[in-house]
């Protein structure tokens, strides 16, 4: 089956330290993207690429990291720099990156710092 | 600039009532316009979408919504509820303008009372 798939699904952190969210799709998309997702603030851009090998910053993008080195994947480094990183994070992806494009999500990583 | 609003944080509805949820946007160019529905602790899922033509359109589980372009509105409808329907519903606009970003509302919540 195609689709997108997020590793893992629960994830813990202690303060102070750096943690990769994975995120892999076989849809055979250009465009992959991230979101955080917070109670009653919808989803915020964290990070998209709409090709291998380069990717701009969304609304958020302070004290995370992502590269594209492979079109089927997307991970997000979430750094000691961010500040409160215990959220609902989300990858998406979709065929080109268009506004008219639909995205594909995957199920989520939920994140929490201790 | 550009906004998305979901006036309902919260909407609760009998099984087998009517439901319409509210979603209005600011955009300088021709939107596009989706609705997405999000299962508790899951990834995002298409309901329907709105580019051009036809302003009222169907989407996948019974739901419709309908484009008012005087209104700057975008209302999701559907006439009877399902207890399966409760989740969170967000609405997203995208335009040619903002060529690279689809914006998210904050999203509202449906309780379905059996």
């Amino acid at each position: 089956d195609g689709g997108i798939t997020q590793s893992p699904k629960y994830l813990f952190r202690k303060e102070g330290q750096n943690v990769t969210l994975s995120c892999e799709q076989n849809l055979n998309h250009d465009a992959m993207y991230w979101y955080r997702q917070d109670p009653g603030q919808g989803l915020r851009l964290i990070y998209y690429s709409q090709i291998v090998n380069d990717f701009q910053k969304g609304d958020i993008a302070e004290g995370y990291s992502v590269s594209r080195e492979k079109k089927e994947s997307f991970p997000l480094t979430v750094t000691s720099a961010q500040k409160n990183p215990t959220a609902f994070y989300l990858c998406a992806s979709s065929i080109a990156g268009g506004p008219r494009d639909t995205q594909y999500f995957g199920p989520g990583t939920r994140l929490t710092v201790l | 600039a550009q906004s998305v609003t979901q006036p309902d944080i919260h909407i609760t509805v009998s099984e087998g009532a009517s439901l319409e949820l509210r979603c209005n946007y600011s955009y300088g160019a021709t939107p596009y316009l989706f609705w997405y529905v999000q299962s508790p602790g899951q990834g995002l899922q298409l309901l329907l979408k709105y580019f051009s033509g036809d302003t009222l359109v169907q989407g996948i589980k019974g739901f419709e919504a309908e484009f008012k372009r005087s209104q700057s509105s975008f209302n999701l409808r559907k006439p009877s509820v399902h207890w399966s329907d409760a989740a969170e519903y967000f609405c997203a606009v995208g335009s040619e303008t903002s060529y690279d970003k689809v914006i998210f509302g904050p999203g509202t919540s449906l309780s379905v009372i059996p």
